[in-house]
């Protein structure tokens, strides 16, 4: 089964409203990372996070390594957080990030 | 300023033919990455190098070769393309295994 998975696939929220996303996985852990891949297709780094709770702005991830989750919140959302967003896993001992097929995310005006 | 470089941003060829992705980065890591996301599927792992060194290796085809002729490259040889290797190849750095990845913006493939 899928190692990675995240939801919801898809959210639709009003400028304004908070967004939480999960990522739960079902393999060991060594760290957890969060990406935005802009509507173009690039991808942008948002948090290295092995465990524990990390803040960036409106963002917030925190992830429990004994519960296999991995969440980001996104305060105050804004149309321009409109995206992908995708958890990426790294289990333990490998060179490979094993990605969840991304909660595509829609703010409204 | 991008600091990781891929060319080109699209790629067009026919069936059979071969093609080399490019990609180059500023930042000083040492570990390189290609990824690669098809349509509708998940972004998928298929080569790590640290120091110009194969680390792992997920392409089942051999008709995918990396290629690092410099410290700071990681080239993609793809031969004998198929219409099923259309997709999007991303290039990442970081500095060693259990880093940040960085990712570079990608080079669409089209094989028609």
């Amino acid at each position: 089964g899928q190692q990675v998975q995240q939801s919801p696939a898809s959210l639709v929220l009003q400028e304004g409203e908070n967004a939480e996303l999960q990522c739960n996985f079902s393999t060991s852990l060594n760290s957890m990372q969060w990406f935005y891949q802009r509507p173009g297709g690039s991808l942008v780094s948002l948090f290295y996070n092995p465990s524990g709770t990390k803040h960036s702005g409106r963002l917030t991830s925190t992830t429990v390594i004994k519960e296999r989750r991995s969440s980001l919140h996104i305060s105050s959302s804004q149309t321009t957080d409109s995206g992908t967003y995708l958890c990426a896993l790294d289990s333990s001992g490998s060179w490979q990030l094993i990605f969840g097929s991304g909660t595509q995310l829609t703010v409204m005006p | 300023d991008p600091k990781i470089i891929q060319k080109p941003k699209y790629l067009v060829a026919v069936t059979g033919s071969e093609k080399i992705l490019i990609c180059e980065q500023y930042l000083g890591h040492n570990a390189m990455y290609w990824y690669r996301q098809s349509a509708k599927k998940p972004l998928e792992f298929m080569f790590s190098y640290s120091y110009q060194k194969l680390m792992d290796n997920q392409t089942a085809s051999s008709r995918f070769q990396p290629q690092s002729s410099k410290k700071n490259h990681l080239d993609l040889q793809i031969t004998a393309l198929k219409p099923d290797d259309s997709a999007t190849y991303f290039c990442a750095t970081g500095q060693g295994r259990d880093e940040r990845l960085f990712f570079g913006h990608g080079t669409k493939l089209s094989v028609l």
